[in-house]
């Protein structure tokens, strides 16, 4: 059973122009959420997080909404660029838990 | 610091045959994970440690996997014997602490099982 779904597999977006990624979770009891990015032949790297306490964070060009009584966050990436093309992930766990991952999205920003 | 050191890059061998993962987590890291990437189903937790010491392996898809990790600065991942659908990429990955942002993957060893 998946706790942390990313339903869209991919997602294709002109330079310049927002990037939106969506993650769904199903544990209430999740309180703190991240997202990761992954080159080609490179390991995943954390990108920006954001804890239950709070609905928005903000790091430059990516911003992460958090929506708890729909159980969403989302990742928004403004503007979009072609070094921005990765698979992002998104990740929640609970109380100081292992995290626990979504499939991904391939995010391919064209120019 | 090199950072998460994995080898092989890249395996390939033929069912039936034993793999051996390779890992260096960061120094002075405390938490080390071993994840798997599948098309299907994403980035899965196998294991992970916790002081050398095993904590959760739930994840661990069956008894052909075995993970071990002699002292904090290596650890190893078993699969014997190895079939075709164990074909992925497998990361190490190390931290300070357990959830946090702190998490820091090596570059992955991509297994194909002929």
């Amino acid at each position: 059973d998946q706790q942390v779904k990313q339903n869209s597999p991919s997602l294709s977006v002109q330079e310049g122009r927002i990037s939106i990624l969506n993650c769904d979770y199903t544990n209430s009891m999740f309180d703190y959420f991240l997202w990761y990015k992954k080159y080609p032949a490179e390991g995943p790297t954390f990108l920006i997080s954001i804890s239950s306490i709070k609905d928005k964070n903000e790091d430059g060009r990516f911003t992460v909404f958090l929506n708890k009584s729909a159980k969403h966050l989302s990742l928004h990436i403004v503007p979009s660029q072609p070094g921005d093309s990765a698979v992002y992930f998104c990740a929640a766990s609970a109380y100081g838990n292992k995290l626990v991952f979504g499939a991904g999205t391939i995010l391919r920003v064209k120019s | 610091d090199a950072g998460v050191i994995q080898s092989p890059r890249h395996e390939v061998t033929e069912m039936g045959q034993e793999v051996t993962l390779r890992c260096k987590p960061i120094s002075g890291h405390d938490y080390l994970f071993w994840y798997r990437q599948t098309m299907m189903r994403g980035l899965e937790l196998l294991i992970y440690f916790n002081n050398n010491v095993p904590i959760d392996d739930s994840g661990m898809p069956e008894d052909r996997f075995s993970a071990k990790m002699p002292n904090a600065s290596f650890s190893t991942l078993k699969i014997q014997p190895s079939e075709p659908r164990d074909s992925a990429v497998y990361f190490c990955a190390s931290s300070l602490a357990l959830n946090t942002d702190t998490q820091y993957f090596g570059p992955g060893t991509r297994l194909t099982v002929l």
